[in-house]
């Protein structure tokens, strides 16, 4: 089992709409947690933390669920510009490395 | 400022072929981290220096790959013997001190090398 697991997919979802990608972690352990998001052929970027509380910035929201070891990632309004691979990230205690998701494919239609 | 620079943004190697990719973090920083993403993957963990000292090289696939960082700034990432399973794209990372525990310093990531072996 993949230390982080998110839905591939594609999502292909209508510009304007809201859209939200899941993701699971399997380390308890884990103490941080991240999204990136990465347009083709291009490097991964911090989009947002994510906190236990709860996060937004903007049209994003994330989400954490520590007992159900979930992270979430809310898009509201989505533009053609959200059109990307996101992310799920997470950084377990006494570890400077990061463990990624295989990333969730994000196409906008007109 | 100049962000983590990579060269040489691609390589295409014959198998068997040694390959040295480098990466040049941003300045100050002090973390460097090199990842290696397949095609359709996230990227995955190789090794981590703390300036020139290599702390973590848990993730290095086999004893064909190698990384230093002699001076605290400047990467290479050796790859000898190279098969056709190392294609993928190196992507170096650097953030400006090491994670405290509490309070995370964002992995500025490079441009990566996308490496295609033949």
């Amino acid at each position: 089992r993949k230390e982080v697991e998110q839905d591939p997919g594609p999502f292909n979802v209508p510009e304007g709409a809201t859209v939200a990608f899941n993701c699971t972690y399997s380390n308890s352990a884990s103490q941080s947690f991240f999204w990136y998001r990465q347009d083709c052929r291009k490097e991964p970027k911090l989009l947002m933390s994510v906190y236990s509380s709860g996060n937004e910035d903007g049209r994003f929201t994330a989400q954490l669920n520590r007992a159900s070891q979930y992270i979430s990632l809310l898009i509201r309004d989505s533009k053609l510009s959200d059109s990307a691979t996101y992310l799920c990230v997470v950084n377990d205690f006494g570890n400077e490395k990061l463990t990624f998701g295989t990333g969730t494919r994000l196409t906008i239609i007109p | 400022g100049a962000g983590v620079s990579q060269s040489p943004r691609y390589k295409v190697a014959k198998r068997g072929q040694d390959v040295a990719l480098r990466c040049d973090p941003i300045s100050g920083h002090v973390s460097l981290f090199w990842y290696q993403q397949a095609l359709g993957q996230g990227p995955e963990f190789l090794t981590y220096f703390q300036n020139e000292a290599q702390l973590d090289k848990s993730g290095l696939p086999s004893d064909r790959f190698f990384a230093e960082r002699p001076e605290g700034s400047v990467s290479t990432l050796k790859i000898q013997r190279t098969q056709q399973e190392d294609s993928a794209v190196y992507l170096c990372a650097s953030s400006l001190t090491p994670f405290s525990g509490r309070t995370y310093n964002e992995q500025f990531f490079g441009p990566g090398t996308r490496l295609t072996v033949l």
